[in-house]
């Protein structure tokens, strides 16, 4: 109940298309869901996130969107670039202890 | 720059060995996290302190140990190295338990 599954493992997209990655979780009481977004040689940094009390949260380029009811939540990132080429990692918590159960990741590759 | 600072950048050495890897957490920030991730890997949490206290313990070896001081730096000992060991480690500070976790640049171990 404590896992997020984060899909697709890799992905490739072309410059200028969508770029989307999906999680899910099971543990209802999760309630913060954030985007972490990794450059080769970096540590992580937060790129978006989103409470439950809104189904889209959205900061230029990239758009959380969250489906409380199929307990799913999803980064969409338009007009990719390739300077949007990372790994992406989806997290989530309860607002009790904020400890972050994290996704394995998606390595995104923009092609220019 | 996130404002984390780790030491060192980058370790090589042998198996039974220990290290120490050092973190200092952003200026002000109580809650200092260490996570280790392998090569094309997810983020592995290990351990969190807060104000010196341990908070939360995650997938951490006997091995291994942690400690924050006072001064809020935190140091991640790692002892009877294993080849598979070799990972970066990230050490991530928040100004309190829950909200953005800022990482450092992470330490790379090597174990040969």
């Amino acid at each position: 109940q404590q896992q997020v599954k984060q899909s697709p493992q890799s992905l490739i997209v072309q410059k200028g298309g969508i770029s989307i990655i999906n999680c899910a979780y099971e543990n209802t009481a999760f309630d913060y869901f954030p985007w972490y977004q990794q450059f080769p040689g970096k540590g992580p940094a937060l790129l978006i996130a989103i409470r439950p009390d809104v189904s889209e949260k959205k900061e230029g380029r990239f758009t959380i969107s969250f489906n409380k009811s199929a307990k799913q939540f999803s980064l969409h990132i338009m007009d990719s670039q390739p300077g949007d080429s990372a790994t992406y990692f989806c997290a989530a918590s309860r607002a009790s202890n904020y400890q972050l159960i994290w996704g394995a990741g998606t390595k995104l590759i923009i092609k220019p | 720059d996130s404002g984390v600072t780790q030491t060192p950048k980058h370790l090589i050495t042998a198996t039974g060995q220990r290290v120490t890897l050092r973190c200092s957490p952003r200026s002000g920030d109580l809650s200092v996290y260490w996570y280790q991730q392998s090569l094309d890997q997810g983020l592995q949490f290990l351990i969190q302190y807060y104000n010196g206290e341990e908070r939360a313990k995650g997938n951490i070896l006997e091995r291994f140990s942690a400690q924050q001081f006072p001064d809020l730096h935190s140091e991640l000992n790692l002892s009877s190295l294993e080849l598979g060991d070799s990972a970066l480690y990230f050490c991530a500070s928040s100004d309190r338990e829950g909200g953005e976790l800022f990482f450092g640049e992470g330490s790379r171990l090597t174990v040969l």
